[in-house]
């Protein structure tokens, strides 16, 4: 059981928008510990998409975004493409435990 | 540009040792943690510690503390993650990644992954 909660997945139609979310407790994001996003696709090494909660790397297209309020944080993805397909995890630090993913979540554009 | 590349897949027995590297370029290597990362098949991603190349501090995950030791060669700018004795449930891919002087700091960016299987 991870510390962060990301649901297992979540899917969309090509073109539409859906979310991710990442829910933590007071030890870690509701600390005012920062989140961060990957996305691993098939077969290859996770990558930064979002650092510092909602900034973006050089690279990274503006389709993507990140929010972050209270003790949770979400990745945004909008005009969802097929190439989108892949896992994606947070990733924060908790007081107690040092540095946390959360389980990761499975995202299928059909 | 910064560049993690790993060691090559790894076949080992239980028992046996086992020692897979990250070599850094691109940046300057004591500027920046290394942080291991295992993800099993199929499974999430589990931060295993990181290093810290100017003085070879570590921090290790409780999860991982006595199993694996981080070191480095500051001259080669590479990082070395060891088991002195292997066993199956180690079997996983192993990613290095850069990590910024702050425990808070996010992972960028990843090697491309070794892949550790041990079985009798």
């Amino acid at each position: 059981q991870s510390v962060l909660t990301q649901p297992p997945s979540v899917s969309g139609a090509p073109g539409q928008r859906v979310t991710i979310s990442c829910t933590g407790s007071s030890s870690n994001i509701g600390a005012g510990y920062d989140v961060h996003w990957y996305q691993q696709l098939p077969g290859t090494a996770p990558k930064l998409l979002i650092h510092a909660n909602t900034n973006r790397p050089s690279g990274v297209p503006d389709r993507f975004s990140g929010s972050k309020s209270g003790t949770s944080a979400s990745l945004a993805i909008t005009g969802l493409q097929t190439e989108d397909e892949a896992d994606y995890y947070c990733h924060s630090y908790d007081s107690s435990l040092g540095v946390v993913f959360g389980g990761g979540t499975k995202l299928t554009v059909l | 540009e910064v560049h993690l590349v790993q060691s090559g897949a790894e076949v080992k027995k239980p028992g046996e040792s086992l020692t897979i590297s990250c070599r850094t370029s691109g940046y300057t290597f004591s500027r920046n943690w290394i942080t291991w990362v295992r993800q099993k098949p199929g499974k999430g991603l589990e931060w295993m510690g990181r290093i810290d190349p100017t003085d070879s501090y570590t921090t290790y995950s409780p999860s991982f503390q006595g199993h694996v030791t981080f070191s480095v060669d500051k001259s080669a700018s590479t990082a070395y993650l060891q088991w002195d004795s292997l066993t199956a449930s180690d079997s996983a891919m192993y990613f290095c990644a850069r990590h910024g002087i702050s425990s808070q700091n996010w992972f960028d960016p990843w090697g491309q992954g070794t892949l550790v299987t041990v079985s009798s």
